[in-house]
C-alpha cells in the first residue's frame, strides 16, 4: 500500500492478556518506529528498527513490552500480561533512512480492561 | 537531555486571521526539525522538514521557519478545516522528541 497500514485499529482486551499489534511500513524503508500516545500528549519514543534490528529499545516501559521484525518490513509490537496503564494509541512509523522524515500509521487504539 | 516545548497549547483563530505557533528545542546536534498534523483519531501527517538555522518552507497557508533555538509555523489567512493539532519534532541519534502540540481551532 501507499501509506503506513496497522491492525487492528482498536483492541479491547482484559488486564493480564497478552497483546501483538501489527505494522507494515511503507516499501523501501528501512527505519521503522514504534510511539505510544495518550490523550493530550505528544507521541512517547518506544522503539527504534534499522531494518531487522532493534537499534534503539530504550524506550520500552518495562520487560512486558517487545517487539520484532524479523524480515526488516513488517514489525509486530507485544505487550504481555497487559495492565489498564497500558491503554493508549500506538503508533508506527516509518522513514527512508535514518534522518529523513517519518510517516505514521493510523494507529491502533488499545484500551485494557 | 532533547528537548521539545510548543506553545501555545491551544489557539483559537478567526478564520482569515493569521498567526504563528511556537517551538523551542534544545538537541545535541539537530539532524533535523519536523512539523506535523495531527487530526483527532489519526496519526500525525507529516507537514516539513527542516534541516539548517534559516531555513523556510512553505505549502499553502503554512510556512515553517527555524533558528538556532526554536521554530515558527505561521498560518496565513487560516480555514476552518486548518482546524488540528500540529506537533513539532527534532530528531536526535535514534528517536523523534515530541512536543506535546498547538491544539488550533478556526471559527468560521
Amino acid at each position: 500500500g501507499a501509506g503506513v497500514s496497522q491492525t487492528p485499529s482498536n483492541k479491547v482486551t482484559e488486564k493480564g492478556k497478552y497483546v501483538e499489534l501489527r505494522c507494515d511500513p511503507i516499501s523501501g524503508h528501512t527505519a521503522l518506529y514504534w510511539y505510544r500516545q495518550s490523550l493530550g500528549q505528544g507521541p512517547e519514543f518506544l522503539i527504534y528498527f534499522q531494518g531487522t534490528g532493534a537499534a534503539d529499545d530504550s524506550g520500552l516501559p518495562n520487560d512486558r513490552f517487545f517487539a520484532v521484525r524479523p524480515e526488516g518490513s513488517v514489525s509486530t509490537l507485544k505487550i504481555q500480561r497487559t495492565e489498564r496503564g497500558d491503554s493508549a494509541v500506538y503508533l508506527c512509523a516509518s522513514s527512508f533512512s535514518r534522518n529523513t522524515e517519518a510517516f505514521f500509521g493510523q494507529g491502533t487504539r488499545l484500551t485494557v480492561v | 537531555e532533547d528537548q521539545v516545548t510548543q506553545s501555545p497549547e491551544a489557539l483559537r483563530l478567526q478564520e482569515g486571521e493569521s498567526s504563528s505557533l511556537n517551538c523551542s528545542y534544545t538537541v545535541s546536534g539537530l539532524r533535523g526539525l519536523f512539523w506535523y498534523r495531527q487530526d483527532p483519531g489519526k496519526g500525525p501527517e507529516f507537514l516539513f522538514t527542516l534541516y539548517s538555522a534559516g531555513e523556510e518552507k512553505e505549502k499553502e497557508r503554512l510556512k515553517a521557519t527555524l533558528t538556532k533555538k526554536e521554530s515558527f509555523l505561521h498560518i496565513t489567512a487560516p480555514k476552518p478545516e486548518d482546524s488540528a493539532t500540529y506537533l513539532c519534532a527534532v530528531q536526535g541519534s535514534n528517536q523523534f522528541y515530541f512536543g506535546t502540540g498547538t491544539s488550533l481551532t478556526v471559527i468560521p
